[in-house]
């Protein structure tokens, strides 16, 4: 079946500092999400792409579906202690179900 | 706007049992999706349901069951439950159609021992 490799699987970061984080797949892809996970917690979406090369930004977040669709890359600015979780993208094929994807996941540790 | 909502929060059963999960859509949305989630790892795919009917299969065995209900609410049935079953059971409800942005409840805890 489909797989996504995302990395990195862990990042320790100063706060302040701009985080980014990708994803990728033998797979084309039609739509590509960003969703963040607290401990405990359902996954939170954080941004949704529907085009090829669409560039979407969410406050200090900001992702891009990439041109051969099988790719897609999440930035986050500023960080700030909040942005702590597990971050996954998520990819979904066309078709009767649209079923999702899950990369297996970035920790991401924000340090004061 | 209500969310989606999951129940119970948390179970402990012990193997062979069954367990009934539910999961109260989005309003105004009519598929339902649902995933597992085991410890340290991204949700992987059950089953999807769509008015009523079911719209897709994962990798998952005929243990697996659900329903989806005329309100669009829908429960997860799972029969002879096995210790590796234990993990996180998220519901994502969707308008359907071309985008389907899922959108994902607090999820049920499941600990099979």
């Amino acid at each position: 079946g489909q797989q996504l490799n995302q990395s990195p699987q862990s990042m320790f970061i100063q706060e302040g500092e701009d985080v980014s984080m990708n994803c990728t797949s033998s797979s084309i892809f039609n739509t590509w999400l960003w969703y963040k996970q607290d401990p405990g917690e359902g996954p939170v979406l954080l941004i949704a792409l529907y085009k090829a090369g669409e560039l979407t930004s969410n406050g200090r977040l900001t992702a891009q579906f990439g041109i051969t669709r099988k790719d897609s890359f999440l930035n986050i600015s500023a960080s700030i202690p909040s942005d702590v979780g597990i971050y996954f993208c998520a990819g979904q094929l066309a078709g009767s179900a649209r079923q999702l994807t899950f990369g297996s996941g970035t920790q991401l540790t924000v340090l004061p | 706007e209500t969310g989606v909502t999951q129940s119970p929060t948390h179970l402990i059963k012990t193997r062979g049992q069954q367990v009934t999960l539910r999961c109260s859509s989005q309003s105004g949305h009519n598929t339902v999706s649902w995933y597992q989630q085991a410890l340290g790892q991204g949700p992987q795919f059950i089953f999807q349901y769509y008015r009523e009917e079911e719209n897709g299969r994962g990798n998952f065995p005929p243990r697996f069951s659900g329903l989806q209900f005329p309100n669009y609410s829908s429960e997860l049935n799972v029969n002879a439950l096995e210790l590796d079953d234990s993990a996180l059971y998220l519901c994502a409800s969707s308008l359907g159609g071309t985008t389907d942005t899922q959108y994902f409840g607090p999820g049920t805890r499941l600990t099979v021992l």
